[in-house]
């Protein structure tokens, strides 16, 4: 059964501290591994796509990676602004444009 | 403006009645989806198109209508709400089926 699980839930951190969250995934054949940021009572904020293991995206203080496991979210060196919480989805190729959504991952930046 | 606009922001409806929740967007992307999400469920997919007339269930389907006359609107309707349906609803279009933008979305309650 497809799955994503992404962890820790929650992440405090003060503004400079680096950090990386973590998307770990199960499916049958990879289309697609996607980030989104979702801000409080907004939509989500489409971010990265990856597509094959190995594979890096970056933008800002964000970075993307991919293993044919896992996804991680590196922040290096946060602000408060980039508070919201982070989510991963992946696109099974046996699913048509159905994404799998993980929980999300709520990261506060402190000043 | 060219966006996703979705309609009303917030709703609040009586079991039984008949609402819908619209969805508006200007790019002319072929794919369209409706989210709903729910603290511990994370985001779910209820509808999605491909294109104007073709339309597919998701995940949780049950309760809900969609039709996509044209390419821009894909509106959704809860054919008689119960409390269950309480919820935040996100649209989102896409150009290829996975690069999703989001709508800020409309929050339903049922009483």
């Amino acid at each position: 059964e497809d799955q994503v699980t992404q962890s820790p839930e929650a992440l405090r951190l003060q503004e400079g501290e680096s950090s990386s969250l973590n998307c770990s995934y199960t499916v049958s054949g990879l289309r697609g591994l996607f980030w989104y940021r979702q801000d409080p009572g907004k939509g989500p904020e489409f971010l990265f796509t990856l597509y094959s293991a190995g594979e890096e995206k970056e933008k800002e203080r964000l970075k993307a990676t991919l293993t044919k496991k896992e996804s991680f979210l590196h922040i290096t060196a946060p602000k408060p602004e980039d508070s919201a919480t982070y989510l991963c989805a992946v696109g099974d190729m046996d699913s048509n444009y159905q994404l799998i959504w993980g929980a999300g991952t709520k990261l506060i930046i402190k000043p | 403006d060219a966006g996703i606009t979705q309609s009303p922001r917030y709703k609040i409806t009586e079991t039984g009645r008949q609402v819908t929740l619209m969805c508006h967007q200007t790019w002319s992307h072929s794919y369209m989806f409706w989210y709903r999400q729910d603290l511990g469920h994370g985001l779910r997919l209820i509808y999605y198109s491909a294109a104007a007339d073709i339309t597919d269930k998701g995940e949780v389907p049950d309760g809900y209508v969609v039709s996509r006359s044209k390419t821009e609107n894909f509106p959704l309707t809860l054919e008689s709400a119960t409390r269950s349906q309480t919820s935040v609803y996100f649209c989102a279009s896409s150009a290829d089926g996975y690069g999703y933008t989001f709508g800020s979305g409309t929050r339903l309650t049922v009483v």
